[in-house]
């Protein structure tokens, strides 16, 4: 079945450090892809997406882009803020089919 | 807009006690309901999905169960809890009518079986 791999971390970075979380998959058609984001304590909340290969997907200065040759959706963001201290899941979905989550990446980011 | 609300947000319940989690949907009709469970540190379990109301299918067999008695509202149960049910239990909502589309998670509710 369709599965979601992802660093577990946790990874703890500098506040303006440069970010990565990598996420692949595998999966038979040409899922959506998405992250999500859980600060403590609270539910998930979409951060963003892309639906069809070469998009890049883009919110709070966090970018995803779509590779279909590496199967993959890696998470970065230039310059990180201690707020964005949470859990990051990479998920995805084909049409028809229920999500598929990873196994979530925390961040720590410091003072 | 939509929204999505569950209650308790919290709660301790002794071990063999009931269990009574609800969830309801504002704004839209006819949507796709989920239940996650998030153990300590862990990932995300989906337990249970409904695509219409009475309509329910399980991922995982345990001692959970959960119903859909109005369109927008899900209820998770269980007639006796056990410590392995302890967990944060999310509620989530999908739009089936548009592809690609995002699933919405509600604040989630924190169980303590003690």
């Amino acid at each position: 079945g369709d599965s979601v791999t992802q660093m577990e971390g946790p990874v703890t970075l500098s506040e303006e450090a440069f970010l990565t979380i990598n996420c692949t998959y595998t999966a038979t058609g040409y899922p959506s892809l998405f992250w999500y984001v859980q600060y403590p304590g609270e539910g998930l909340q979409l951060l963003l997406k892309a639906t069809k290969a070469d998009d890049k997907g883009s919110n709070k200065g966090f970018e995803a882009t779509y590779r279909k040759e590496t199967t993959s959706f890696h998470l970065e963001k230039g310059s990180v803020q201690v707020s964005d201290s949470a859990v990051y899941f990479c998920a995805l979905r084909q049409d028809g089919q229920n999500f598929v989550f990873g196994p979530g990446t925390r961040l720590s980011v410091l003072p | 807009s939509q929204t999505i609300h569950q209650w308790p947000a919290t709660l301790v319940q002794p071990v063999g006690s009931p269990l009574s989690l609800e969830c309801t949907v504002e704004g839209t009709s006819n949507p796709n309901l989920y239940w996650y469970r998030q153990a300590a540190g862990r990932g995300l379990q989906l337990l249970f999905y409904s695509v219409g109301i009475g309509q329910i299918s399980s991922e995982v067999p345990q001692n959970l169960s959960a119903s859909r008695p109005q369109d927008r509202q899900f209820i998770l149960s269980s007639k006796k809890l056990l410590l392995s049910d302890s967990g944060f239990y999310l509620c989530a909502w999908r739009d089936k009518e548009k592809a690609g589309n995002t699933i919405y998670f509600g604040e989630g509710s924190w169980l303590t079986v003690v």
